[in-house]
């Protein structure tokens, strides 16, 4: 199965960018996925990216993908508030998805 | 469009007594599945369904742990007899089908605390 790894925790001033980063085992995986969880909640898919691409960007995200290096970096531009949460990153293997232990991002005023 | 519907949204028990969650995916959602969530860690797969028929459940512990969704629509997973070790959320997401395996809708997940 895909083990994926990530860095715990980022703190990040408002109006600054963020980049969370992300390893991953399984060189066959098709796509990988950003998750975000707020507090309390289930989690909820940002955006995700298909193998055969380097980069993607939607609004204020964009998705890195380095094939070769196994390793997957989301950066949220002028980070907010609202993106206080906890991001999981995951892989898609034999019909599921393995996540990551998550990313717990703080952004300070 | 109605999300995934999970309760309770909150249960504590004592050691050894049963408890059952219950999850509404999506409608039209074919693929079920059922995730536990420890804290600081991210979801692992306990339960995939396509309809009514369970086709991973490679993860669940049978010893203690069922699921069921008998009609594949709603869907309920079972713990009897719960242990400490059981306290955790438990979350419930749908996906149109296996071509959407990664584009999960989650529901807000059941914590279970047991004492």
């Amino acid at each position: 199965g895909e083990d994926v790894e990530q860095s715990l925790f980022l703190s990040v001033r408002e109006g600054d960018s963020s980049v969370i980063n992300c390893t991953y085992t399984d060189s066959s995986s098709t796509y990988l996925y950003w998750y975000k969880q707020e507090p309390g909640a289930g989690l909820q898919l940002l955006t995700y990216i298909f193998s055969n691409m380097d980069m993607k960007q939607d609004q204020r995200l964009t998705v890195l993908l380095n094939k070769k290096d196994k390793h997957l970096s989301l950066r949220i531009a002028d980070t907010q508030t609202g993106d206080s949460a906890i991001y999981f990153c995951a892989g898609r293997g034999d019909y599921k998805l393995s996540f990551g232990a998550g990313t717990t991002v703080t952004v300070r005023a | 469009e109605a999300g995934v519907v999970q309760s309770p949204r909150y249960k504590i028990i004592e050691k050894k007594q049963p408890v059952a969650f219950w999850c509404n995916p999506i409608s039209g959602h074919n693929t079920l599945y059922w995730y536990l969530q420890n804290l600081g860690q991210g979801p692992e797969l306990l339960i995939r369904y396509e309809n009514e028929e369970a086709v991973d459940d490679s993860q669940l512990p049978k010893d203690r742990f069922s699921a069921e969704r008998l009609k594949g629509v709603d869907s309920t997973l079972k713990i009897q007899p719960a242990e400490l070790g059981d306290s955790a959320v438990y979350l419930c997401a749908s996906s149109r089908g296996t071509g959407n395996i990664g584009e999960l809708f989650f529901g807000e997940g059941s914590r279970l605390t047991v004492l």
